[in-house]
């Protein structure tokens, strides 16, 4: 049972483009979203979040945003950089119904590979 | 920057052996979490320990899986039985805020192989 779907196993971005991440989630108890970077042999680390009162966030080159309606958010990463090759997690939690203990719900993730 | 430390990098060990694995979170952090990706798969909630005890657990997390923490500053993870299906990535995580998941940091992982 897959809630939260990242459909492409990866994804291949010239230096300087944009990189555009997609997540779809089925789970409409669903409302805080996150999106998770992961190195090789490191932990995942979190990279930014969204709550479903908005429907954009903000943080440097990163942009997260939300379509509720749709049930699907992105990562934009914007000039996209060597350094930011690596595995996108995204993830969502039931946070207001109290489902912050439960942990979070994972996607399979997202190869990123930015080319020179 | 603290960092929350897992070991072993690696474990091996044979059907239905008894396996530990370790973990020292961020000393201020309150939230406790065990989390597992199988090859190939997404990562994959287990549990969470809040004030000495268990908050949530997952279908994961039958019998086989206990959680522990022995003194002010490990957490642990034991398997009483491993199965082949357990081989994986586990990994440990804390947070500092109760239902602050935004703010969970991860271990590197101890990727436990089961033969």
């Amino acid at each position: 049972d897959q809630q939260v779907k990242q459909n492409s196993p990866s994804l291949s971005v010239q230096e300087g483009r944009i990189s555009i991440l997609n997540c779809d989630y089925t789970n409409s108890m669903f409302d805080y979203f996150l999106w998770y970077k992961k190195y090789p042999a490191e932990g995942p680390t979190f990279l930014i979040s969204i709550s479903s009162i908005k429907d954009k966030n903000e943080d440097g080159r990163f942009t997260v945003f939300l379509n509720k309606s749709a049930k699907h958010l992105s990562l934009h990463i914007v000039p996209s950089q060597p350094g930011d090759s690596a595995v996108y997690f995204c993830a969502a939690s039931a946070f207001s119904s109290g489902g912050g203990a439960d942990g979070l719900t994972f996607g399979k993730g997202t190869h990123l590979i930015i080319q020179p | 920057e603290p960092e929350v430390t897992q070991t072993p990098s690696h474990q091996v060990t044979q059907m239905g052996q008894e396996v530990i694995l370790r973990c020292v979170p961020i000393s201020n952090h309150l939230y406790f979490y065990w989390y597992r990706q199988i090859l190939g798969q997404k990562v994959e909630f287990l549990v969470s320990f809040y004030n000495n005890e268990i908050s949530e657990k997952s279908e994961i997390f039958d019998d086989q899986f206990s959680v522990e923490r022995p003194d002010g500053s490990n957490f642990t993870l034991k398997i009483r039985s491993t199965k082949l299906e357990d081989s994986a990535m586990y990994f440990c995580a804390s947070s500092e805020e109760f239902l602050a998941n935004e703010k969970l940091f991860f271990g590197s992982g101890t990727q436990l192989s089961v033969l």
